[in-house]
């Protein structure tokens, strides 16, 4: 079974500063897919970045990258330049592979507010 | 990416009818999944909806609660079934592309509440 922690409950950033938003995982399926996303006050999920086990790089799309430590068994988001849009809850998932292919394990989530 | 459009946005049911929650894909997808979000919670899997069978229900989740149905591979429904207060959350649809999963997209989501 796959597990995914996020320990931070809320975090605070000062607009224009750069946040880091925490999470680890377990699961003992050698391929898997880390990925997150924003959920705002709307209700929809936003796909942010996607991290794949065997990648050797850490993904970068935009503002956001992802710190992968496979080894830690962490899966870090990084949003840099902070945005009063940005604030939102933010959820780390992962699919692993085989039969689970596709099915998405959620963590807790962790609520961003940006400061101005 | 896909899209997927997903229907009725929000919707106010009273207690023991049955609503049904639509998405449409714009392209096919090999995977579609539905989705419980309660009050302040996290995402839980609720069934993988299986194009031409019955779909593949997680643990606390049945077929007469949750019936599903999924006629090709851009479409499918979940329908909440005798609703109660409890079941007062956010639906979600998701679908996984043919190319493998790099990212799995999300329908806008069904903010349901019972009353």
């Amino acid at each position: 079974a796959q597990k995914i922690t996020q320990t931070q409950p809320g975090m605070f950033v000062q607009e224009k500063e750069a946040v880091t938003l925490d999470c680890t995982y377990d699961t003992s399926d050698p391929s898997y897919g880390l990925f997150w996303y924003k959920q705002p006050s709307s209700g929809e999920m936003i796909f942010l970045i996607y991290q794949g086990s065997y990648d050797q790089q850490n993904a970068t799309e935009g503002r956001y990258s992802l710190n992968f430590q496979k080894a830690r068994k962490s899966a870090n988001l990084v949003i840099s330049a902070s945005q009063l849009g940005d604030s939102a809850m933010y959820f780390c998932a992962m699919s692993a592979g085989g039969t689970s292919y596709g099915k998405l394990t959620f963590g807790q989530g962790t609520i961003l507010t940006v400061h101005p | 990416s896909a899209v997927i459009s997903q229907k009725p946005s929000r919707d106010i049911c009273q207690r023991g009818t049955s609503l049904t929650i639509q998405c449409q894909v714009d392209s096919q997808v090999t995977m579609m999944f539905w989705y419980r979000q309660q009050p302040g919670q996290s995402l839980t899997l609720i069934a993988t909806a299986n194009q031409g069978s019955e779909a593949t229900y997680e643990s606390g989740f049945v077929i007469d609660k949750f019936p599903i149905s999924r006629p090709n591979l851009t479409f499918s429904t979940l329908t909440v079934s005798n609703m109660s207060p409890e079941d007062s959350s956010i639906y979600l649809c998701s679908g996984a592309g043919t190319g493998g999963i790099t990212e799995a997209f999300f329908g806008q989501g069904t903010r349901l509440t019972v009353v």
